[in-house]
C-alpha cells in the first residue's frame, strides 16, 4: 500500500466551477500536508501548507485536513482556466523529513 | 531571482555516460532535497542535506547516484553509467529547518537516457 493514495483523473470542469481534489493516507504519524500546483514541463509551485487538522483559507483555495478519517482536500472556488494543472499532495509526520507524495490529479478547466 | 535553481534544464545522454545535475538553493535555506518524478508520478524522494551533511538517502538511490553538497550550498547529483530507466526529471527543493519547513522546488532537470 502506498504511503499517499490520490486519484489522478483527469478531472474536467467548466469554468466557474468547484473543484474538489483529495487524498488519503494510511500513516498516521503525518501532521504536516501541503499541496502543489504543477504545470507541465515545470517544477511543483507551493500552494497551500496546513498543520494538523483544521481548515486553511488563501484566496480562492481552502486546504481541510481531517486527521482522523486520514483524508485531506483541497477546494478551488470560481475556477478558471489557468487553474489547469496537475495538483500534488504531499504529507510529513515532522518539518525537515521528507515528504510523501501522491500521483496528481490531472485538472482541466474548460473556458 | 531568489528562487531555487537547476541546471541544466534538459540533458540527452547515451547509455552508460555519466551526468551531473546541480542546484543552487534559496540562499538562507540550510535544507536541500533531491526528488525524481517520472510521467504520471509524483516526486520520489532521493536524498536530503542538512547544511553540508546528508541525513537521508532512499533506498532508490543505488550506488550509481551520489549526491554532493560542499560547504552547504549549492548541490550536485551525480548518475554515473547511465541507464533507460533513469530518465526522469529530477526536482531540487529547499526549505529552512526553523519553522514549518515549506519546500520550494526548482524547475526541474530533466533527463533522457538514449
Amino acid at each position: 500500500q502506498k504511503e499517499v493514495e490520490q486519484d489522478p483523473g483527469p478531472l474536467s470542469v467548466p469554468e466557474g466551477a468547484i473543484v474538489s481534489l483529495n487524498c488519503t493516507y494510511s500513516n498516521s504519524a503525518f501532521q504536516y500536508f501541503m499541496w502543489y500546483r504543477q504545470y507541465s514541463r515545470k517544477g511543483p509551485e507551493l500552494l497551500m501548507y496546513t498543520y494538523s487538522s483544521g481548515n486553511k483559507e488563501d484566496g480562492r483555495f481552502t486546504a481541510q485536513v481531517d486527521k482522523s478519517s486520514k483524508y485531506i482536500s483541497l477546494f478551488i472556488r470560481d475556477s478558471q482556466p489557468s487553474d489547469s494543472a496537475t495538483y500534488l499532495c504531499a504529507m510529513s509526520p515532522n518539518t525537515g523529513n521528507q515528504f510523501y507524495f501522491g500521483t496528481g490529479t490531472s485538472l482541466t478547466v474548460i473556458p | 531571482d531568489t528562487g531555487v535553481s537547476q541546471d541544466p534544464r534538459h540533458k540527452i545522454t547515451k547509455r552508460g555516460q555519466n551526468v551531473t545535475f546541480r542546484c543552487d538553493p534559496i540562499s538562507e535555506h540550510n535544507r536541500l532535497y533531491w526528488y525524481r518524478q517520472t510521467l504520471g508520478q509524483g516526486p520520489e524522494f532521493l536524498t536530503y542535506f542538512q547544511n553540508e551533511a546528508q541525513l537521508e538517502k532512499s533506498r532508490l538511490l543505488s550506488d550509481r547516484f551520489s549526491a554532493e553538497r560542499p560547504k552547504g550550498s549549492f548541490s550536485t547529483l551525480e548518475i554515473q553509467r547511465t541507464e533507460q530507466g533513469d530518465s526522469a526529471m529530477y526536482l531540487c527543493a529547499s526549505s529552512l529547518f526553523e519553522g514549518i519547513g515549506e519546500l520550494f522546488f526548482g524547475e526541474g532537470s530533466r533527463l533522457t537516457v538514449l
